[in-house]
């Protein structure tokens, strides 16, 4: 009964080599979240979807871009990553910003 | 993002005593917090949550006060239990959909 299912749970990629994580949901819900957590930090909110609409942070570098090809897929592209972008990263949904978030397992990105 | 922050790091706590984590947020505005908590390895797990037209709000062994004034939120774990250890993050809806994160806490359970 798998609500937030992340793919892959651990990604290696080279230095400047374009990498895809994956995210679905079996909720339904409206608004789907990035998030990258580095070791002993808090999740930082990269980017949100609310149905089609995107909603990018200001501090989130262009390297950093997201698709939503429909309700229960959202994608993370990092376009060149860095030594810098090896975190964890996580997805969340809720049905709107005043609900719960629900948060999938995560998947950590290594950078060699 | 807005400014969300915890007072302390890490806390350890004897198996049974009761747990508070402490949380600061900045913006007045906020309406809606939650408490997550994150066992290493795995994303985080919504513990409680609180809106702004409430200053107590109880779950299970856990407790979520609301200070509007001092702009302050606290957690507390009743009868702590060594499956309680791990990181304790608080998150406030900055409006709109965003949820932003404060530092974190290390929980510690003594047995």
């Amino acid at each position: 009964d798998a609500m937030v299912i992340q793919n892959p749970r651990y990604q290696v990629t080279q230095f400047g080599k374009p990498v895809t994580l994956s995210c679905s949901q079996t909720l339904n819900h409206n608004v789907m979240y990035w998030y990258q957590q580095k070791s002993s930090q808090a999740p930082k909110l990269l980017f949100h979807y609310y149905d089609k609409d995107f909603n990018n942070e200001a501090d989130t570098p262009d390297n950093f871009q997201s698709r939503r090809p429909n309700t229960s897929f959202c994608f993370l592209d990092i376009r060149s990553p860095g030594l810098g972008d090896a975190a964890m990263y996580l997805c969340a949904t809720s049905t709107a910003g005043l609900d719960t978030q629900y948060f999938g397992p995560g998947t950590r990105l290594t950078v060699l | 993002g807005e400014s969300v922050g915890l007072h302390l790091p890490t806390l350890s706590v004897q198996e049974g005593d009761n747990s508070i984590i402490n949380c600061a947020y900045s913006n007045s505005a906020s309406d809606y917090f939650i408490w997550y908590k994150q066992e290493s390895g795995k994303g985080p797990q919504f513990i409680i949550d609180i809106r702004s037209n409430m200053d107590k709000r109880q779950g299970q062994r856990v407790t979520v006060l609301l200070n509007k004034t001092v702009k302050h939120l606290s957690l507390q774990i009743a009868a702590t239990q060594p499956g309680d250890s791990a990181v304790y993050f608080c998150a406030e809806n900055g409006g709109g959909n965003q949820f932003y994160f404060g530092t974190g806490t290390s929980l510690t359970v003594i047995p």
